[in-house]
């Protein structure tokens, strides 16, 4: 079974630059979630999709899009890039859940993107 | 504000030591705490814990949760070097599905 797949692997761009990312969540995953790591903050939730519909977000700008399609895949999209957007941006995927149930459900993530704005 | 800390931020040990890692959170409509090891980019799953009390263990590492005290610790026996790594603890909420908060991370070096 394949893993979670994101796209592309590495990226440079400059800032007031746009980019965009892409993931494959694993297949029969319908949550896709995305989150910025940096040295100094750590892991920090952006947004998550499910079926095509934004669940849940985090405390970015509107600068932080995302979106998900059909077939599950997801991307996101930062507009007027700065050079503080500059981190590894990884993706997760997950089975759905009822949210009043606690099961054995984990976020399974991908390698990363490594955004670098100069 | 909801929050997960980790301590230490760091740790370099030996071969052959055994380390506690500790993670202390404020969450308050909690639902799971997780445990993550990263490598090199990709965090891989290590533990879910919910329930007080009860050590989750998979070979050498071992994790356990408190619920009244607010804190969990991860457990690794006679580390190995492929220990080396970055492990993040994250808590779970039962109000929002697919987000976890994450702790800043504990960065062990294991010396040969």
């Amino acid at each position: 079974k394949a893993g979670v797949t994101q796209t592309p692997r590495y990226l440079i761009k400059t800032r007031g630059q746009q980019v965009t990312l892409s993931c494959s969540p694993i297949s029969g995953h319908r949550s896709v979630s995305w989150y910025q790591q940096t040295p100094g903050q750590g892991l920090q939730f952006l947004f998550e999709y499910f079926s095509e519909t934004q669940r849940n977000k985090g405390n970015f700008p509107g600068r932080f899009s995302g979106r998900q399609f059909s077939n599950s895949r997801s991307e996101m999209n930062v507009s007027t890039l700065e050079l503080g957007d500059s981190a590894l941006y990884l993706c997760a995927s997950s089975q759905d859940r009822p949210p009043h149930i606690a099961t054995n459900e984990k976020l399974f993530f991908g390698s990363g993107t490594q955004l670098s704005v100069l | 504000e909801d929050k997960v800390v980790q301590s230490p931020l760091s740790l370099v040990v030996h071969e052959g030591d055994t380390v506690t890692l500790n993670c202390s959170y404020e969450v308050t409509n909690f639902r799971s705490l997780l445990w993550y090891k990263q490598e090199k980019k990709a965090p891989t799953f290590l533990f879910m814990l919910t329930s007080s009390g009860i050590e989750k263990k998979s070979g050498r590492l071992s994790s356990i949760l408190d619920k009244k005290e607010l804190f969990s610790i991860l457990n690794i026996t006679a580390t190995q070097t492929g220990d080396s790594a970055v492990y993040l603890c994250a808590v779970e909420d039962t109000r929002n599905t697919g987000k976890l908060i994450f702790g800043q991370g504990t960065t062990l070096q294991v010396k040969p």
